[in-house]
Order: C-alpha cells, then structure tokens, then sequence
C-alpha cells in the first residue's frame, strides 16, 4: 500500500528553527511536494524535490533521500505567520499526488 | 478571473438533495482534481481529469460524479447528498510539466 507519515503536531517558539519530518512508502516516486494550509483557507506550494539533497528557499529549506523515503521541511527564524499546517505529498508512478495528513505546527511567542 | 475559482463558499444541503459544486480555472492547465478534506484525514482525492474529456476516479469517488466538457471547467455533482459528504472541497489544477498542484479556495458543505 501506499503511506505517508508526517507528526500530527508540533509546537516551536517565535525566532527558532523548526524540522517537520516526512517518510513515504510509494508506488513509483516522480516528486515530492511540501504545501503550506493556513487554518481555513486552501494549500498553497511550498516546494519540490525530486532529486536527493537540500533546496532552499529563504526562510524554507526541505530535504530529500530517496533511498531513506524520507524528506524534511525546515522553517527558520519562525514567525508568528509560520502557524499554519503542513502537508507533506509524493507524486506516485501514475503521476498522482499521494498526500500526508499534514502536520500542525503551533508557534509559541 | 486568476487562478481558480470555486462556488459556492459554503453550503447548507438537505440530505437527499442533489449539488454541484463549480470549479473554473484559467490557467489552461490539462490536469484537473476534487479532493474533500475532513479533519484528521488530510486531503482525500474524489475524481480527476487528466484532459478535457476525460475523467478518472480516485479514492474515494462513490456517491460523486464529475464532467469535463472543456479545458476551463470542471464541475462535480453530489446526485443524492448524505450527512456523511459533510466536508471542505477544494478544486485543483496542475500543468503536465511540474505536476504542482494549485488550489480553488473551498467549498464548505453541511448535510443535515
């Protein structure tokens, strides 16, 4: 079967560094996706990754390892904006989108 | 109109009644996707159409159906709502080279 597991929630302080993990069991993989999904209102892209290592965008940085089925999304220098969640997506061998069930991040002052 | 665009924003639906829910995107992107959104479950996804005049079905797709006459529209249609299609849709779109998705604000729809 297919699955993706990302922490349900998490809670970090303003101005800190934050890591929210996702691994992955899919049929085929052709990408992985980060979204972002402020409390009602839609996803909006973060990131791609399709090959293994570090993209980094400002504040965001996401990680991945294709060996490992695992990637990461590191948020820096957090802001009270940054609470929101986090939905962690692989592009299966159909081309389909596979998604986690996101990971709330809380931002503490 | 920017992006996508989807009506009604919310919606109150006796059960039994029959719904659809608009979706119109201008991006002229082939790929288009219903997902439902139901706390805890993340996003699961109903139908999809990889082109205009295609449909597929996708995880959970019973009790839904979907048309794609055009490129722009895709609308979906609940023919009998229950309690249990009480949920947040969102409509997306995605091009077929980067397969980034990109989604409509939300349908919110309660069935009593």
């Amino acid at each position: 079967g297919q699955n993706i597991d990302q922490p349900t929630e998490m809670t970090a302080t303003e101005g800190a560094i934050v890591q929210i993990n996702c691994t992955y069991q899919t049929s085929g993989f052709n990408g992985l996706f980060w979204y972002q999904q402020h409390a009602g209102e839609a996803p909006t892209f973060l990131s791609y990754n399709v090959l293994d290592g570090l993209e980094e965008k400002g504040r965001f940085s996401s990680f991945l390892s294709r060996s490992k089925g695992y990637s990461y999304l590191l948020l820096k220098e957090l802001q009270m904006k940054d609470s929101a969640s986090y939905l962690c997506a692989v592009l299966d061998s159909n081309y389909q989108l596979i998604w986690g069930a996101g990971t709330k991040l809380i931002i503490k002052p | 109109i920017a992006g996508i665009t989807q009506a009604p924003t919310s919606q109150i639906l006796a059960a039994g009644r029959r719904m659809t829910l608009r979706c119109t995107q201008d991006m002229r992107h082939n790929a288009m996707y219903w997902y439902r959104q139901d706390l805890g479950l993340g996003l699961r996804l109903i139908h999809y159409s990889n082109t205009a005049g295609t449909t597929g079905k996708g995880e959970v797709p019973d009790g839904y159906s979907v048309s794609r006459a055009n490129t722009d529209d895709f609308p979906l249609t609940l023919a009998s709502a229950v309690p249990s299609q009480t949920s947040v849709y969102f409509c997306a779109s995605s091009d077929s080279m980067t397969h980034t998705q990109y989604f409509g604000p939300g349908t919110r729809l309660t069935v009593l």
